[in-house]
């Protein structure tokens, strides 16, 4: 059974130090795997994804993500979290078709 | 957000009436959804369109409708709204498979 879970609900940052956002699927098929943000009151916006390219994918506001087939992994990262950033975030997976898969989210609290 | 709207923002509805959400968008894709969000829940997908008059349900489609007369708009309706309605209703565009979605920027609804 296609799966994502996102290994934290909630995560604290000092402003300026790095950002790691965990996540892990489990697909039969070689999935689409994909990062959204949202900030409050606000629809989900794209950050990055991965089609089976390059593992090592840029997204925007400088966050990156590296699929790990052998870990099964899609973790989410940034070198210097700024205020902005606090919002929550989502792991997706796209495991052909219209079957999409939403992790749970996981929130991030930048402290100044 | 860019090439998608959604209307109404909010609105607030009494248990029984019916109540339809729209959603149009400037992007010309072929592939529409509607999802709920819900505290401890995420993101589900309600009903989905592949094209004009092609649409399909998704996980949580009991007591909604949809339609697609025309690609740019999608509408979501709930027969005879009931309190368990009560939530944040998300369209989303996506050109295919492996793109991302594009959301809007959602309808609070709020069932009384």
């Amino acid at each position: 059974a296609q799966s994502v879970t996102q290994l934290d609900s909630h995560v604290s940052v000092s402003e300026g130090t790095p950002v790691l956002l965990r996540c892990n699927y489990s697909s039969s098929y070689s999935p689409s795997l994909f990062w959204y943000v949202q900030h409050p009151n606000k629809g989900l916006q794209l950050l990055l994804k991965y089609t089976s390219a390059a593992t090592l994918v840029k997204g925007i506001n400088g966050f990156e993500a590296e699929f790990k087939k052998s870990e099964t992994s899609f973790h989410l990262t940034k070198p210097s979290a700024h205020m902005s950033d606090a919002a929550e975030y989502f792991c997706v997976v796209n495991t052909g078709g219209f079957k999409t898969i939403f992790g749970a989210g996981t929130r991030l609290f930048v402290k100044a | 957000d860019a090439g998608i709207t959604q209307s109404p923002r909010h609105k607030v509805t009494e248990t029984g009436t019916p109540v339809t959400l729209r959603c149009h968008q400037t992007e010309n894709h072929r592939y529409m959804y509607w999802y709920r969000q819900d505290p401890g829940h995420g993101l589900r997908l309600i009903h989905y369109s592949y094209g004009v008059k092609d649409t399909d349900k998704g996980e949580v489609s009991d007591g909604y409708s949809v339609s697609r007369s025309k690609t740019e708009d999608f509408l979501l309706t709930l027969e005879s709204a009931t309190s368990s309605q009560t939530s944040v209703y998300f369209c989303a565009i996506k050109k295919g498979e492996d793109y991302g979605y594009t959301f809007g920027s959602g309808t609070r609804l709020t069932v009384v």
